[in-house]
């Protein structure tokens, strides 16, 4: 099952425009990490946030974290066209000696120029 | 670029059949994972090797077996392929337990 779900499904602004995604998770974690995935290619970490931070940047990247409400956000300021992409959020499972992340299924931006 | 390799790109078989899909990790990454990415599942956590040895299984079937050999890089074997099984499979490596993961580029499997 999803532990990451990701609000909205998908989401398609005008270039220049701030884009925020959320996503929400069940069980408590360690960390909480963003990655990009290009239409068919390899996922590309974005950022990683731990459960005692509460925000975090990178760049044109703001991440916020709310481990009472088992919830996160990306904001995208200022989009680009090569920002087009689908957004996916991943936790780790916080239990001992494991150590796959498990990813919600995604936000698909779209960016229009 | 990001270090980790996947052969082969793209795979078309048929039903019944068996498939091994390759990784090599980024040079020094001691864990190994593989995810399935479909359109209806999303991407799900297969398996985690580390140094060798199998440290996490996530939604395995039973069809299908990983290895990870002492030079690191590791296989995913799939078997009895059905239609279902038509999917982008990804490995992945990372320096640390709970870090950043790097990901291939993928395996695009599609079983006619």
């Amino acid at each position: 099952s999803q532990q990451g779900e990701e609000d909205p499904q998908a989401l398609s602004i005008q270039e220049g425009e701030n884009a925020t995604m959320n996503c929400s998770y069940k069980t408590s974690i360690n960390n909480l990490q963003w990655y990009r995935q290009n239409s068919g290619r390899g996922l590309v970490h974005l950022i990683l946030i731990r459960s005692n931070e509460r925000e975090k940047h990178s760049g044109r990247l703001r991440v916020t974290l709310d481990t009472s409400k088992k919830s996160s956000s990306l904001l995208i300021t200022a989009s680009r066209a090569a920002d087009t992409a689908s957004y996916f959020c991943a936790t780790d499972a916080f239990r001992r000696g494991a150590d796959g992340l498990t990813f919600g299924k995604g936000t698909h931006l779209i960016i229009q120029p | 670029d990001s270090g980790v390799t996947q052969t082969p790109k793209h795979l078309i078989t048929a039903t019944g059949q068996r498939v091994t899909l390759r990784c090599s990790p980024r040079s020094g990454d001691l864990s190994v994972y593989w995810y399935q990415q479909s359109l209806d599942q999303g991407l799900q956590f297969l398996i985690q090797y580390y140094n060798g040895e199998e440290r996490a299984k996530g939604n395995i079937l039973e069809r299908f077996s990983a290895q990870q050999f002492p030079d690191l890089h590791s296989e995913l074997n799939l078997s009895s392929l059905e239609l279902g099984d038509s999917a982008l499979y990804f490995c992945a490596s990372s320096a640390r337990s709970g870090g950043e993961l790097f990901f291939g580029e993928g395996s695009r499997l599609t079983v006619l």
